[in-house]
């Protein structure tokens, strides 16, 4: 398989526990986001990578969200001390952005499905 | 701020109908617009796209429309199949060169084709 792949695709944890998931860009691809997206909602932006740096965050990313992208190809996403409100599907999506510019089409992931219980 | 509304946020078409879908974005320097689809349980998936130098593109059943002007975007799908129901997400991006490409997404519209 050649697209995005996530890893766990579901999470289960109890409240004020860390967890972490890893992101696999489609291979070449420079650009990498972090979604989350909750029921009956579309994706919301958290944060993203052009190969290996992080060079945009979304305000309203709590400080116990972290990202790495640590060789410019896989992703982890880690949330500390997790609380309920973050339970949701966390999305991962890839591009491969030109010098150039032009159209720069965002792959999707099948996304990890958090519940903190 | 960075704003997308999109409407319906449910439709219901017999089959053979057609169905719009509109949106709305609130930045200005927007000059891309996708538009997902997404059925229960998969990822989101790349339907159609257009750029704001474009008012209109047509991809078989699907089209979508662009008033820069009034900011607002519309999907068209023609000839409607029940293969077709799912989630559907429009998007907008202010895309410049090495300074971020996020996605703005609206709120969906859940669209269910009745055979």
């Amino acid at each position: 398989d050649t697209g995005v792949s996530q890893n766990p695709r579901h999470k289960i944890t109890k409240r004020g526990q860390n967890v972490t998931f890893r992101c696999d860009p489609i291979s070449e691809h420079n650009r990498l986001y972090w979604y989350r997206q909750t029921l009956g909602q579309g994706p919301e932006f958290l944060t993203y990578f052009q190969n290996e740096a992080q060079l945009e965050k979304s305000r309203l990313l709590s400080d116990r969200f972290s990202a790495e992208r640590p060789k410019g190809s896989f992703s982890t996403l880690e949330i500390q001390r997790t609380e309920q409100g973050d339970s949701a599907m966390y999305l991962c999506a890839s591009s491969l952005a030109r010098l150039a510019g032009g159209q720069e089409t965002q792959y999707f992931g099948p996304g990890t499905r958090l519940l903190v219980l | 701020g960075e704003n997308v509304e999109q409407h319906p946020s449910t439709l219901s078409v017999q089959e053979g109908d057609s169905a719009v879908i509109k949106c709305t974005y609130s930045d200005s320097a927007s000059n891309y617009f996708p538009w997902y689809k997404q059925e229960l349980g998969k990822r989101p998936q790349l339907i159609i796209d257009i750029r704001s130098n474009v008012g209109e593109k047509k991809d078989q059943r699907i089209a979508v429309t662009l008033n820069k002007t009034a900011k607002h975007f519309s999907l068209h799908i023609t000839e409607t199949q029940p293969e077709d129901s799912a989630v559907y997400f429009c998007a907008a991006r202010r895309a410049v060169y090495n300074q971020g490409g996020k996605l703005i997404f609206g709120q969906g519209t859940e669209l269910s084709v009745k055979p």
